[in-house]
């Protein structure tokens, strides 16, 4: 099975930050990666897909980047409605999704 | 409007079984690919299940293989997932979701409640 790590687990930033999640794949996954938010008591949303594909009606400050077994979610200017948990979620072979990462207020 | 709605969670002993379905609508359900994600409480996302088009492949995670079976009715617009020999840890919310294109989970459900416990 393709293992996936995501860092940090956990992270405080402000209205208006940059912020980057990461992903780490035990084995190249070839942009077969996709990024979900998930709010407190809903189902995930599906942000990006393919690596660095947005999703329809996404805002376009969020970002996906990477190759191989990196990949990267950035929110370029984060607003109040982001702060969620993120997963990433690798689809190369079977399914697996990364362990998440809370972004709380600071 | 696509929806997903789940139903048949509840409270099961450990070794019973329980089935949950999932029912589409606003969109062609036997053009997409269908999955079951589960999230035990406080924790993450955990893929469970997958289920082409025409039942063609059908995919499960190593914790739920042999124990659960995927299956999909096309003329209902619903997916099902027969849960046998449930465990403790198998308690947690299922989602079922659509793929787009064989693998983007790309809609989901609100969920329903699995607990295992005696």
């Amino acid at each position: 099975d393709i293992q996936m790590t995501q860092s940090p687990s956990s992270l405080s930033a402000s209205v208006g930050d940059r912020v980057t999640i990461t992903c780490r794949a035990s084995q190249g996954v070839f942009n077969s990666l996709a990024w979900y938010q998930q709010k407190p008591g809903k189902a995930p949303k599906l942000l990006v897909y393919d690596g660095s594909r947005l999703e329809s009606g996404v805002p376009s400050r969020f970002s996906g980047s990477g190759s191989g077994t990196d990949y990267s979610l950035t929110i370029s200017s984060l607003q109040p409605e982001d702060f969620a948990t993120y997963y990433c979620q690798q689809y190369y072979r079977s399914r697996t999704f990364g362990q998440g990462t809370k972004v709380e207020i600071k | 409007e696509a929806q997903l709605v789940e139903s048949g969670g509840g409270l099961v002993p450990p070794g019973g079984s329980l089935r949950v379905s999932c029912t589409a609508s606003g969109f062609q359900f036997s053009s997409y690919a269908m999955n079951w994600v589960r999230q035990a409480p406080g924790k993450g996302l955990e893929w469970v299940s997958y289920i082409s088009r025409r039942s063609s492949a059908k995919l499960y995670a190593e914790s739920v293989k042999g124990r659960f079976t995927i299956t999909r009715d096309d003329a209902e617009n619903s997916v099902v997932l027969q849960m046998d020999s449930l465990r403790a840890e198998d308690t947690a919310v299922y989602y079922c979701a659509r793929a787009r294109g064989e693998y983007v989970l790309d809609f989901w459900g609100q969920g329903t409640l699995v607990t295992v416990s005696a």
